[in-house]
């Protein structure tokens, strides 16, 4: 069975700094997608990744499919960034499997 | 543009109440359509998706069911709650047959006491 793991579980940072998620998953994927869930729990998707790199204004996000590996980063991080962000990994069609998240929190 | 509408935001019931939760799509045909649980300090859980109308699958056996009486209507249910349903219950579609992105309803938290 698939695992994703990510790292950290816990992040602070402050204001402006640079920040790096990490997601390893085990088997091969037909996508990754990176979300981003709020305080209220609504989630939000950022990308969603089969090969290199995509780029969304502060957000960059990278996957390296030999290595099963994704990482996304944020770049001038601001206290509004502070959400919980999940790495999902597609095997098919249906069936996404979830990381437990990573708490970031930005300090003014 | 497309939208995914869920509904409550928020709920809480007692233990052998029953339980509905409604998730409905705008501005798409024929979409999978997901409900996910997510307990606390543990990631999301697919519970059922369906490909189409009346076509439902399960992914863990519960408490729950879920029915797909429109194409873009997507309906979480129970007929006797129990504690351990707690959690937030996130609805999401997809295009079909197409690997894509996601899009999440804003979610339900229910507690049941």
């Amino acid at each position: 069975k698939n695992e994703v793991e990510q790292s950290p579980q816990n992040l602070t940072a402050q204001e402006g700094e640079f920040i790096t998620i990490n997601c390893s998953y085990s088997v091969g994927i037909s996508a990754l997608h990176w979300l981003q869930q709020h305080p209220g729990g609504g989630i939000v998707s950022l990308f969603m990744l089969s090969s290199g790199k995509k780029k969304h204004g502060r957000l960059i996000a990278t996957i390296n499919i030999q290595e099963k590996h994704s990482s996304l980063h944020i770049t001038a991080s601001h206290p509004r960034d502070s959400a919980v962000y999940i790495c999902a990994v597609r095997l098919n069609p249906i069936e996404l499997v979830f990381g437990k998240g990573t708490k970031l929190t930005v300090n003014p | 543009s497309q939208t995914i509408h869920q509904w409550p935001a928020t709920l809480v019931q007692p233990v052998g109440s029953p339980l509905s939760l409604e998730c409905t799509v705008e501005g798409t045909s024929n979409p999978n359509l997901y409900w996910y649980r997510q307990a606390a300090g543990r990631g999301l859980q697919l519970l059922f998706y369906s490909v189409g109308i009346g076509q439902i699958s399960s992914e863990v056996p519960q408490n729950l069911s879920a029915s797909r009486p429109q194409d873009r209507q997507f309906i979480l249910s129970s007929k006797k709650l129990l504690l351990s349903d707690s959690g937030f219950y996130l609805c999401a579609w997809s295009v079909r047959d197409r690997v894509g992105g996601y899009t999440f309803g804003s979610g339900t938290r229910l507690t049941v006491v």
